[in-house]
């Protein structure tokens, strides 16, 4: 699997913008760049995903380069509530084998927001 | 409101005995899969499921097993030949229509289980 490397941790204050970046320079052309968080004693939760072009849901923006090798997720206004490890994540659109849809998480970006 | 439920949210496990995790998803999801992290750790897949009545191991299933008799439940066993149980236990479902890497997967809250 294409590996990521993402900051160990960040800081950021509540309500100023926070870009969380993520380095994945042998990205394959299949690949979508999916994004998770992670809060303390709960499960993983779905931020949001892309492939080639920016994308904006409710939660947040991704903003993927041009060459596709590195990827910014955008909290747009940062509250406390969005304290939590962050998770980077590239996953095959035709994933099979033992790997057949699984995610592999690695150490991800732990943020931190201050009141 | 759609989404995936696991019981018990905490679970005691005396030696030499099996216990089954539940985990329940009205998400109309046909992939279920069973996630192990430990303190500090991501990550790791247990076993998975892509529709009813079949299932894979993923990459620790030793000491554990499972089963897909309901697309929308996925029981998890954790069994006394697996030594070192005290783990976090994660469930997830996706879609798996327009390609995996196209679908997000949804995780219930999770399951901790400890040793008497």
């Amino acid at each position: 699997d294409a590996k990521t490397t993402q900051p160990n941790s960040m800081e950021s204050n509540e309500e100023e913008p926070v870009h969380l970046p993520c380095n994945h320079s042998t990205i394959s052309g299949t690949d979508y760049i999916h994004w998770y968080r992670q809060l303390p004693s709960q499960g993983p939760e779905y931020v949001i995903h892309g492939l080639t072009s920016n994308v904006n849901n409710r939660m947040a923006s991704l903003a993927i380069a041009e060459d596709r090798k590195s990827s910014t997720l955008i909290l747009h206004r940062a509250t406390l509530r969005d304290a939590a490890v962050y998770y980077c994540i590239l996953r095959d659109l035709n994933a099979g084998g033992t790997s057949y849809g699984k995610l592999t998480f690695g150490q991800g970006t732990i943020l931190t927001v201050h009141p | 409101d759609g989404g995936i439920t696991q019981s018990p949210k905490y679970l005691f496990r005396k030696e030499g005995q099996n216990v089954t995790l539940s985990c329940e998803q009205n998400l109309n999801h046909d992939a279920m899969y069973w996630y192990r992290q430990d303190p500090g750790q991501g990550l790791r897949l247990i076993y998975y499921s892509q529709i009813v009545n079949d299932f894979q191991k993923g990459d620790i299933a030793e000491g554990y097993s499972v089963s897909r008799e309901k697309k929308e439940s996925f029981p998890l066993t954790v069994t006394s030949a697996q030594k070192n149980p005290t783990a976090f236990y994660l469930c997830a479902s996706s879609m798996d229509s327009g390609g995996w890497g196209n679908q997000p997967q949804h995780f219930g809250d999770g399951t901790r289980l400890s040793i008497l």
